[in-house]
């Protein structure tokens, strides 16, 4: 059974660019989280999908959007970077009502 | 707003020495705590989950319990080994929509 696939895993992009990272939830969830994780920091909560909705967002401007496809899988666009985008973005993927959340590995974006 | 602090920062020890790492949250609503672990550039392993209903949860040589009243978690790590190097994140989650909140972490390093 796949855990939670991420793609790339490295990026490297140059400021005012826009990115798209993506990810794949363990088999059978249907809910999908992201986060930015600075080096040095916890991770910060970006936003979650259900049934390819925005459930809820945390702090982070609208630069930062989603999507959530029928079978679940999700994209993050993240359009204008600054060099602070700059950071490891994970994805968690669990089961609606579920309080158990799974990570991948990550993508480590770098903005130059 | 809730805040998650992790104390401390960083630590080293000498392997077989057993250690003890701490959380503390300013809003006791919360509905579990979750202890992960983080290898360097790497996404997050899940480790222990405490229900807020719970005092502690035990898996092998980790041990982690759970003062909801005073905004305390504390990680109990036996008989520590150099595997054990790596990062300790704290976290907490809130409410339905199961988003964590967590700390900015404890850098643990075992020496041999």
């Amino acid at each position: 059974d796949a855990g939670v696939t991420q793609s790339p895993t490295h990026l490297i992009k140059t400021r005012g660019q826009q990115v798209t990272l993506r990810c794949s939830p363990k088999s059978g969830h249907d809910t999908v989280s992201w986060y930015q994780q600075a080096l040095g920091q916890g991770p910060q909560f970006i936003f979650q999908y259900y049934e390819e909705e925005e459930r809820q967002r945390g702090n982070f401007p609208d630069r930062f959007s989603g999507h959530q496809f029928p079978n679940y899988s999700s994209e993050l666009n993240v359009n204008a970077l600054l060099l602070g985008d700059s950071a490891l973005y994970l994805c968690a993927s669990s089961l609606a009502g579920g309080h158990t959340q799974y990570f991948g590995p990550g993508t480590r974006l770098t903005v130059l | 707003k809730q805040e998650v602090t992790q104390i401390p920062a960083a630590l080293s020890v000498p392997e077989g020495e057993n250690l003890v790492l701490n959380c503390s949250f300013t809003d006791s609503a919360i509905y579990n705590l979750q202890w992960f672990r983080q290898d360097p550039g790497k996404g997050l392993t899940s480790l222990l989950l405490i229900q807020s209903s719970q005092r502690e949860q035990t898996s092998g040589r980790l041990n982690a319990s759970l003062d909801k009243s005073s905004g305390r978690s504390t990680l109990y790590i036996a008989a520590s080994q150099p595997g054990d190097s790596a990062t300790y994140l704290c976290a907490v989650e809130g409410g339905a929509t199961n988003k964590l909140i967590f700390g900015t972490g404890t850098l643990l390093a075992v020496q041999p």
